[in-house]
């Protein structure tokens, strides 16, 4: 079982509209958590921290669920700019961080 | 402000030949160093990462080897590509892991 795994999509959703990634993890001590996102043939960039409460940035929240083990990425009022490639990450408090293979966007007009 | 640079963006190089990417951060201190690599459409595989000079650890055991000869300095190497090292490689800094990395802007190396 991969350590960090997500839906790799892709989504493929319209403008305005509401759309929800999952990503579970199998390594319980997973302290802490990330989306990121990345732009076609581009570096990732860092998109949220998720800690334990999780937490909202504008249209965007993050949620961590630690009993089942996974954490969510909810997009309101999607936009054509939205798409790309969302990744989840664990880190278990050491020096390496685990990347998921990621969640494709796609936002239509 | 922090900042990573890398380079070359780009490299065709044939099977067999030597390679040297380079990534240095700015504006910070000891920072922890990684490179990473993404084939097509994959996600990110940790090749190495560094907590200070000297100091590599490797995650992937195949042809290619990095050093940290200075503090801000991290250099992914080969001395005879493979056609599977074709990829984009990417390299990474934070201070603390709790704060996410910052990634370069990534080199796409395709060995021919």
């Amino acid at each position: 079982r991969k350590e960090v795994e997500q839906d790799p999509g892709p989504f493929n959703v319209p403008e305005g509209a509401t759309v929800a990634f999952n990503c579970t993890y199998s390594n319980s001590a997973s302290q802490s958590f990330f989306w990121y996102r990345q732009d076609c043939r581009k570096e990732p960039k860092l998109l949220m921290s998720v800690y334990s409460s999780g937490n909202e940035d504008g249209r965007f929240t993050a949620q961590l669920n630690r009993a089942s083990q996974y954490i969510s990425l909810l997009i309101r009022d999607s936009k054509l700019s939205d798409s790309a490639t969302y990744l989840c990450v664990g880190h278990t408090g050491g020096f390496k961080t685990i990347f998921g293979a990621g969640t494709r966007l796609f936002v239509k007009a | 402000s922090q900042t990573i640079h890398q380079w070359p963006a780009t490299l065709v190089q044939p099977v067999g030949s030597p390679l040297s990417l380079e990534c240095t951060v700015e504006g910070t201190s000891n920072p922890n160093l990684y490179w990473y690599r993404q084939a097509a459409g994959r996600g990110l595989q940790l090749l190495f990462y560094s907590v200070g000079i000297g100091q590599i650890s490797s995650e992937v055991p195949q042809n290619l080897s990095a050093s940290r000869p200075q503090d801000r300095q991290f250099i992914l190497s080969s001395k005879k590509l493979l056609l599977s090292d074709s990829g984009f490689y990417l390299c990474a800094w934070t201070l603390d892991s709790r704060s996410g990395y910052t990634f370069g802007s990534g080199t796409r190396l395709t060995v021919v």
